[in-house]
């Protein structure tokens, strides 16, 4: 099994949708996730940090679910501007971050 | 945003030829990282620094040198590369091991 999965996409949506995706990993003892967004071409920013609790910034929400190992980022009221592919992150033992594939996201008018 | 700067941003380079990538990081972290990203392809980590010293060379050919001078600076020297080499280059820094990382804008780099 992958250290971190994610469906690679891409998911199409019309503006103003909500979309989610999920992003799974393999080791239990995971304690640090992230979400970042990397635009064609550029560099990966960091999107969010996913907290135990759960977090929300503006239109984004993360959640983290421990007992079935994965995490989730939901986007509500989808803009052009979102479209990107969107990386899972997860610390993996060894003081290390593995990061996924990305799930690509293209928002249309 | 200039957490992070990469500099050349953009690279030709002959098979023969020997150059280096420059990154310097202004957050005043302590891990570097360098990372290569081919066309459509997931991010591969190549080299780990924290605190200036290597932790981690995942795999990495020899023609591929890494040098942490300090925590703010980290380079990458190339010799005698391979077309298949060329990629985006894209160096990373966190304050800790397996904390969030900041990204530079990365080295475009063409083998020819």
């Amino acid at each position: 099994r992958k250290e971190v999965e994610q469906d690679p996409g891409p998911f199409n949506v019309p503006e103003g949708a909500t979309v989610a995706f999920n992003c799974t990993y393999s080791n239990s003892a995971s304690q640090s996730f992230f979400w970042y967004r990397q635009d064609c071409r550029k560099e990966p920013k960091l999107l969010m940090s996913v907290y135990s609790s759960g977090n929300e910034d503006g239109r984004f929400t993360a959640q983290l679910n421990r007992a079935s190992q994965y995490i989730s980022l939901l986007i509500r009221d989808s803009k052009l501007s979102d479209s990107a592919t969107y990386l899972c992150v997860v610390n993996a033992g060894f003081q290390k971050l593995v990061f996924g594939t990305g799930t690509r996201l293209l928002v249309s008018p | 945003e200039t957490g992070v700067t990469q500099t050349p941003r953009h690279l030709v380079m002959g098979m023969t030829n020997k150059k280096s990538l420059k990154c310097e990081q202004h957050l005043g972290h302590n891990a570097m990282y360098w990372y290569k990203q081919s066309a459509k392809k997931p991010l591969e980590l190549m080299f780990v620094y924290n605190f200036k010293e290597q932790t981690e060379n995942n795999s990495v050919p020899s023609r591929f040198s890494p040098e942490c001078p300090n925590s703010s600076h980290l380079f990458l020297h190339l010799h005698t590369l391979q077309p298949e080499d060329s990629a985006l280059y894209l160096c990373a820094s966190s304050q800790r091991l397996a904390t969030e990382q900041y990204f530079g804008p990365g080295t475009r780099l063409t083998v020819t």
